[in-house]
């Protein structure tokens, strides 16, 4: 069983809907979260950092996290076309920069203008 | 913001040559840098940690004698694939950490590199 699972997608949704991006995990010992997104052939930027169960918001985007169920989610509201990219979660035992960071698949979205 | 470079962006080469990638932090220094591989549909894995003036730290399965890393100074690690094969082909990413942040939200990652073993 893979340590953190996600759907790979893809996913198209017209303009405006809200997306829905989700990832499970097993090890227990993960506190804290990312997402990430990757436009082809560039390398991941850090969207939203969580570390607590509830709800993060910036902007558009919305993390949240849910430890006890091992579930965690970026909601995009108002989706753009500039939005369409691979999304990837993240996650780690501890915020330490050397920590290592284990991934997801990561979803490959689209938004349909 | 903080950006990293990786050159070259793309690279085909023939089975059994050797290949050296670089990351550069353009505009902070960073004592960390981390390589990844991605192969197509697959999830970024850590392939190894380097630190500038030490060692890396390689990841289980990970063959240290193939993939030579060298973080000389602390704007730049190398990473050479040895004795290139076709399974080596992937994308290659760098990430570097701010040396003035502990933290991993400063954790930066570069364009990648694309890399076609024949």
């Amino acid at each position: 069983q893979k340590e953190v699972e996600q759907d790979p997608g893809p996913l198209s949704v017209p303009e405006g809907a809200i997306v829905s991006l989700n990832c499970t995990y097993s090890n227990s010992a993960f506190q804290y979260f990312m997402w990430y997104r990757q436009y082809s052939r560039k390398g991941p930027e850090l969207l939203m950092y969580t570390y607590s169960s509830g709800n993060k918001e910036d902007g558009r985007f919305t993390a949240q996290v849910d430890k006890s169920s091992k579930y965690i989610s970026l909601f995009i509201r108002d989706s753009q076309p500039s939005d369409s990219a691979t999304y990837l979660c993240a996650m780690s035992i501890s915020n330490f920069g050397n920590e290592k960071l284990t991934f997801g698949t990561g979803t490959r979205l689209t938004i349909i203008p | 913001g903080a950006v990293v470079s990786q050159h070259p962006s793309w690279v085909i080469c023939k089975s059994g040559t050797s290949v050296k990638i670089e990351c550069r932090s353009l505009d902070f220094q960073a004592t960390t840098m981390f390589w990844y591989r991605q192969f197509p549909k697959q999830s970024l894995m850590l392939m190894a940690t380097s630190n500038e003036g030490s060692k890396a730290t390689y990841e289980q399965g990970v063959e240290k004698d193939k993939f030579l890393i060298n973080h000389a100074s602390l704007t730049l690690s190398t990473l050479t694939v040895t004795s290139a094969h076709p399974e080596d082909s992937s994308f290659y990413i760098c990430s570097a950490r701010d040396q003035n942040s502990y933290f991993q939200e400063t954790q930066y990652f570069g364009p990648g590199t694309r890399l076609l073993v024949l």
